[in-house]
């Protein structure tokens, strides 16, 4: 069974430039996380999914991030404009639950943003 | 609220030393526990889990109980590789696939 996938594995651009993400999760799983995780720190959900509605995204800042996930299965997430402090690891996981359900998250192994 | 606490880093064990990662949390109800592992470079993984108290979860020699009274979940290992050298993670699910996690405790393991 193929992982949570996400690319680019590294980005490095210019403040103020914009930048997307791309996760595509484990087959069947309709729960799907975007988190950041910053240097040292544990990951803080920005928004969590559950198929195309997007159930908790109370920690998004939504004036510069966006995020979809139209049919239920991939997601994007966007940054425009990119600043300094947006520099960090941004992870997608994904869970199912109902039938067969798991209880677990797994990881993608997250895009590394630098902005200079 | 919810929370998770763990206990602070870095720790560095020789090979065969004993490993103990503290954490308490903080939640209503039952929450599911968790510990993911971050090997540099990668993403988290999936250590082990329990999902009631006095459940015992286990992989790779590791060991954690779910404890209730004292809303524990400490992570232990008899005998610590250089292959152990990562970042532990401990976490807790609430209902409606909410997760909460601890800000990683760094482990070094020489030989």
């Amino acid at each position: 069974e193929a992982g949570v996938v996400q690319s680019p594995r590294y980005k490095i651009i210019e403040k103020k430039q914009p930048v997307a993400f791309w996760c595509n999760p484990i087959s069947g799983h309709n729960t799907l996380y975007w988190y950041l995780q910053n240097l040292g720190q544990g990951p803080e959900l920005l928004i969590r999914y559950e198929n195309e509605e997007a159930v908790d995204d109370s920690q998004l800042p939504k004036d510069r991030f966006s995020a979809e996930r139209l049919k239920g299965v991939d997601s994007t997430l966007k940054i425009q404009p990119a600043e300094l402090g947006d520099s960090a690891v941004y992870l997608c996981a994904s869970s199912s639950h109902g039938q067969g359900r798991t209880d677990t998250q797994y990881f993608g192994p997250g895009t590394r943003l630098t902005v200079l | 609220g919810n929370s998770v606490t763990q206990m602070e880093g870095p720790v560095t064990l020789s090979e065969e030393a004993f490993l103990t990662i503290n954490c308490t949390y903080t939640a209503t109800g039952y929450p599911s526990l968790f510990w993911y592992v971050q090997y540099p470079g990668e993403g988290l993984q999936l250590l082990l889990k329990a999902t009631k108290a006095d459940d015992k979860g286990s992989n790779k020699g590791f060991e954690a109980t779910y404890r209730k009274e004292t809303t524990s979940f400490h992570l232990e290992k008899g005998s610590v590789q250089v292959s152990d050298s990562a970042v532990y993670f401990c976490a807790l699910r609430k209902t409606g696939n909410q997760f909460y996690f601890g800000t990683g405790t760094s482990l070094t393991v020489i030989p």
